[in-house]
Parts: C-alpha cells; sequence; structure tokens
C-alpha cells in the first residue's frame, strides 16, 4: 500500500551514461514533483507536474527531461550523467496544484563516478 | 521571492529532554509554513502544517510549532524526546504551488 514509490533506490554509474527513475503514486493526486538533495541534505525543486502538464521547471539543466504518461507516474530521465549529479533524488505529489502537503517517496540515491 | 532560515544546523540533546527547532522565513505575501522529518534513509515526511488560524499547531509524534508573524519564526517543540525523534528535520514555506525549504537541522538524541 505504499503511497509513493520510486525505483530504483540506488543507483551507480558512470559519466557519460543516461539513466530514468520512474516514480508513481497511488493516491489518485493531480500533481507530482521532482526534488534534489544534495551532499549536504538541501532541498531544491526541480519540477513540478499537474494532470501531465509541466508547472514547474527550477531552471534544471536540458539533460534533465520530465516525462508523465499518465497522472500517476512522473519519471525522470538524465542524459550524460555528470558528477555533479550525484544527490537522492526524491519524487513527491500532492492533490492539486495549489494544495500544499506533499506526500514524498523514499528517494533515489544517484551515485556518478 | 521567499526564504527560510533554520537557526541551528545541529542539534544534540538528551532523552526526555525538550527541544526546540529555529526557523525564520522571509516573504513578501502571506505563507503557509511546514515542518517536515526525514529519518535516516527515507523520504519526508509532514509533521505539521500552518495555513491559517491557531498560531499554535499541534502535529505528529506530539511535536507543535508556534507561527509569530511579527517575528517571521515558526519554532519547533517538543517537551519530551525520544532516541527514536533522531532525524533531519527541515522548514518549509509556501505561498504558491511551490515549496521552500531550509538548510535543515539535524537531531541527535543520546540515552
Amino acid at each position: 500500500d505504499t503511497a509513493v514509490s520510486q525505483t530504483p533506490k540506488y543507483l551507480v554509474t558512470q559519466m557519460g551514461n543516461d539513466k530514468s527513475i520512474k516514480c508513481e503514486q497511488n493516491l489518485g493526486h493531480d500533481t507530482m514533483y521532482w526534488y534534489k538533495q544534495d551532499s549536504k541534505k538541501f532541498l531544491k525543486i526541480m519540477f513540478s507536474y499537474n494532470n501531465k502538464e509541466l508547472i514547474i521547471n527550477e531552471t534544471v539543466p536540458n539533460r534533465f527531461s520530465p516525462k508523465s504518461p499518465d497522472k500517476a507516474h512522473l519519471n525522470l530521465h538524465i542524459n550524460s550523467l555528470e558528477l555533479g549529479d550525484s544527490a537522492v533524488y526524491f519524487c513527491a505529489s500532492s492533490q492539486e496544484l495549489f494544495t500544499y502537503e506533499q506526500y514524498f517517496g523514499p528517494g533515489t540515491r544517484l551515485t556518478v563516478t | 521571492a521567499q526564504s527560510v532560515t533554520q537557526l541551528d544546523s545541529q542539534v544534540p540533546v538528551f532523552e526526555e529532554a525538550p527541544v526546540e527547532l529555529r526557523c525564520n522565513y522571509s516573504s513578501s505575501v502571506s505563507v503557509y509554513l511546514f515542518w517536515y522529518v526525514q529519518y535516516p534513509n527515507q523520504g519526508l515526511q509532514l509533521l505539521l502544517k500552518y495555513l491559517s488560524g491557531s498560531t499554535l499547531v499541534k502535529g505528529i509524534n506530539g511535536f507543535e510549532a508556534e507561527f509569530n508573524k511579527s517575528q517571521t519564526s515558526f519554532h519547533l517543540r517538543k517537551p519530551s524526546v525520544h532516541i527514536s525523534d533522531t532525524a533531519e528535520y527541515f522548514c518549509a514555506v509556501s505561498n504558491d504551488y511551490k515549496l521552500s525549504f531550509g538548510a535543515g537541522t539535524t537531531v541527535t538524541v543520546r540515552a
């Protein structure tokens, strides 16, 4: 009965590779988000989708491309991975765009070597 | 623009002692305020939120926070902590559909 799930939990890859992280929510929410947490635990929003429509893109490099095939899924694809992309990536969801309680997934720890 | 400052990066505390985590925010408009907790190797979980109404907000696990508009603060308190409260705590502010987080406060509870 997991509310927000992410796969994989851990991802180790080399510079230059392309990788994807998947996120699914079974809460029936309309809005989904991607956050990046750096090594100092600072959290910053990357993207927000509402009903499959991109709402927020926080000046993230275009190597990062979110894709929302339906309301319950928001995947993150990263091209040409760089060392600085190493971080924990969190997916989250909220009931509507203007509701403020967000539910977070367990995170995906990405390590680029 | 809005921002959040968590005044303590690390707070060590003994079991059953009280704890207060300080959070100040800046915003040009009305805000909504949140505290989230992140247990080791887990995602974030909402502890409590202030949207409107009473300035004293009660959350889960015995936590409470007080919204002080004049001091632009939203400090989190718990009268008696447990070992299981060891975690990272994040204050967040929103006046739109976006949350801005503080840098986090690491709480370590010792026996």
